[in-house]
């Protein structure tokens, strides 16, 4: 599993709650990520950190916020969680975040809104 | 576990064959492959990658093979073992790009 821990492993929480959701990782790499998965869309990126207090956007960002305050930790915030945002979520780790190299990922958690 | 795909293509061989995913790439400006296993209830686990100056790179019981002319990518996978049993993604970058980005998978089952 690469050093990484996700956590929780599952949430169930109500529509318009703000939820948090905690990557750890062990490895001292720069780059963090966070991946949603859902059935008929693959992997898709929504945040990702090229470093302490530097993130950026992904593809699908709309409602989400990250921080990054050490090394270790990438915190995935939904601020009012919708029934959309039902998903897997992943985080992924990444040594030197060149486009050309692999990424890592934890075994996810699985949120779900209702 | 999770479901990563309800509908996903599915390739069923006997345990001992050799297995063949195959993954058709889109954008002619991708230059890096890469294959990842998906366990039920797990991440995707990364086996193998190639860039595109090679047209065949050999792991342990794994090799990919690229063609670009016709932009596809497969997986083999010999003497295949129940534990293969998974979810397989294909994923292609270029350079510039801020990500992979992930095909939709195929569901490997094994046969006893």
């Amino acid at each position: 599993d690469a050093g990484i821990t996700q956590s929780p492993r599952h949430k169930v929480t109500e529509t318009g709650t703000p939820v948090t959701l905690r990557c750890h990782q062990t490895e001292n790499h720069r780059y963090m990520y966070w991946y949603r998965q859902d059935p008929g869309h693959g992997l898709r990126l929504i945040h990702y950190s090229y470093g302490v207090k530097d993130t950026d956007k992904g593809e699908v960002s709309d409602g989400y916020s990250v921080s990054r305050s050490k090394t270790e930790d990438f915190l995935l915030t939904l601020e009012s969680a919708t029934s959309s945002q039902t998903s897997v979520y992943f985080c992924a780790i990444s040594e030197s975040g060149s486009y050309n190299s692999p990424l890592h990922f934890g075994n996810g958690t699985r949120l779900t809104v209702t | 576990g999770e479901s990563v795909g309800l509908h996903l293509p599915t390739l069923s061989v006997q345990e001992g064959d050799n297995s063949i995913i195959n993954c058709a790439y889109s954008n002619s400006a991708s230059d890096y492959f890469i294959w990842y296993k998906q366990e039920s209830g797990k991440g995707p686990q990364f086996i193998i990658d190639i860039r595109s100056n090679m047209d065949k790179r050999q792991g342990q019981r794994v090799t990919v093979l690229l063609n670009k002319t016709v932009k596809h990518l497969s997986l083999q996978i010999a003497a295949t073992q129940p534990g293969d049993s998974a979810v397989y993604f294909c994923a292609e970058a270029y350079r510039g790009a801020q990500k992979l980005v992930f095909g939709q998978g195929t569901r490997l089952t094994i046969n006893p």
